[in-house]
């Protein structure tokens, strides 16, 4: 069946560091690929998606493009602030079949100022 | 736009009581989800709903949960009795189809099973 695997953490950078969040994926045929972000006390929110391989999608920094040869979309960023702290889930639906979605158990991230 | 309304935000009950959580969608939203997330985990899906039919309900223990989405807009999830291992964080979210489409989450329903 379809799943997500993401790296473990919480993961601790001080701001202005390099982010990268591994995201590994199992599933037939092409899914949609999402990254959510989860701000202390909030819901969910998308911060960007990808639906077909070699689309990279982007937003507030963040990037991650869609691997079809090596099954991933690592979440990446350049520059993070303490205000990106925050716990991100990878997320994959596929677009036939039952179109359920399916998230990893998320990463949290820590930025210290 | 309003976003997805979820209400109550917070509820303690005592194992073998029941308890009803409601949601309402982004108006227009045709597919609508219910979730569980326990701590420290991804959301679950528990089941889904595609105007007012079942689109998956494979992880939803039916023998205690059941769930409704009259005339495809507003939907209740209900347990019924509740175990404490069903302590966890219920999560309503709404997109506008399935698939590749974002999906907006509401605040959820902090659930305690004491």
């Amino acid at each position: 069946g379809n799943s997500v695997t993401q790296m473990e953490g919480p993961v601790t950078l001080s701001e202005e560091a390099f982010l990268t969040i591994n995201c590994t994926y199992t599933a037939t045929g092409y899914p949609s690929l999402f990254w959510y972000v989860q701000y202390p006390g909030e819901g969910l929110q998308l911060l960007l998606k990808a639906t077909k391989a070699d689309d990279k999608g982007s937003n507030k920094g963040f990037e991650a493009t869609y691997r079809k040869e090596t099954t991933s979309f690592h979440l990446e960023k350049g520059s993070v602030q303490v205000s990106d702290s925050a716990v991100y889930f990878c997320a994959l639906s596929p677009n036939t079949g039952g179109f359920k979605t399916i998230f990893g158990a998320g990463t949290r991230l820590f930025v210290k100022a | 736009e309003a976003g997805v309304a979820q209400s109550p935000r917070y509820k303690i009950i005592e194992k073998r009581q029941s308890v009803a959580f409601w949601c309402n969608p982004i108006s227009g939203h045709a597919t609508l989800y219910w979730y569980q997330q326990i701590l420290g985990q991804g959301p679950k899906l528990l089941i889904q709903f595609q105007n007012n039919g079942v689109v998956d309900d494979s992880q939803l223990p039916k023998d205690r949960f059941s769930a409704e989405r009259l005339k495809g807009v507003d939907s209740t999830l209900k347990i019924q009795p509740a175990k404490l291992e069903d302590s966890a964080v219920y999560l309503c979210a709404s997109s506008l189809e399935q698939g590749s489409y974002e999906q907006y989450f509401g605040p959820g329903t902090r659930l305690t099973v004491t």
